[in-house]
């Protein structure tokens, strides 16, 4: 069956030091990957996307994201925390070829510390 | 980015009642959209999928007498909770795509449903 996991619920990191988000996909073929963040009562906001061509993806806010077909990863990274990161991350799929549904993960709530 | 806007963003109806959720997208035409829940902790759940003109297409346990869509036009789609029990309470999020060869759903900024 085709899933997306997201095997860290909750992190916590220091303002300042890295992050990384983890989420891999099982699908038969390489789909469409997302990346949302949403902050607490609030909608989805797309931090990056990737289709196809140049595996690491830039988006908005200084985040990054790498697709690994080897490992069916699509992980999203930031070389330096903001306070005003805190929030919840979404991985999603979109199977390639069109008109498709959106799969989410179950997220991962993220807490940034002084 | 396109923008959808959804309304209203918090609501409070007593049991029995019925809700309408409006979600618009503001400057793209929107031949699909989406409805989502999303409950506390929980990923968002795709509850059904509408094109516009046509009936949704609701996903596997989910009441389509309860929760009624409607895609008017390419820029308008409503959902309503009918007949709303507490435990509907939860946050509704909409998402809209331009066409079908477009993979992007744009989302709108939720409603946070109570049902008292």
């Amino acid at each position: 069956a085709q899933s997306v996991t997201q095997p860290d619920i909750h992190i916590t990191v220091s303002e300042g030091a890295s992050l990384e988000l983890r989420c891999n996909y099982s699908y038969g073929a390489t789909p469409y990957l997302f990346w949302y963040v949403q902050s607490p009562g609030q909608g989805l906001q797309l931090l990056l996307k990737y289709f196809s061509g140049d595996t690491l993806v830039q988006g908005i806010k200084g985040f990054e994201a790498e697709f690994k077909r080897s490992q069916s990863s699509f992980n999203l990274r930031k070389p330096s925390v903001h306070w005003s990161d805190a929030a919840e991350y979404f991985c999603a799929v979109v199977p390639s070829g069109g008109y498709q549904k959106v799969t989410f993960g179950t997220g991962t709530k993220l807490q940034v510390i002084p | 980015g396109a923008v959808v806007s959804q309304h209203p963003s918090r609501v409070i109806c007593k049991s029995g009642t019925s809700v309408k959720i409006e979600c618009r997208s503001l400057d793209f035409q929107a031949t699909t959209m989406f409805w989502y829940r999303q409950f506390p902790k929980k990923s968002l759940m795709l509850m059904a999928t509408s094109n516009e003109g046509s009936k949704a297409t609701y996903e596997q346990g989910v009441e389509k007498d309860k929760f009624l869509i409607n895609h008017a036009s390419l820029t308008l789609s409503t959902l309503t909770v009918t007949s709303a029990h507490p435990e509907d309470s939860s946050f509704y999020i909409c998402s809209a795509r331009m066409d079908r060869g477009n993979t992007e759903a744009f989302f709108g900024q939720g409603t946070r449903l109570t049902v008292v």
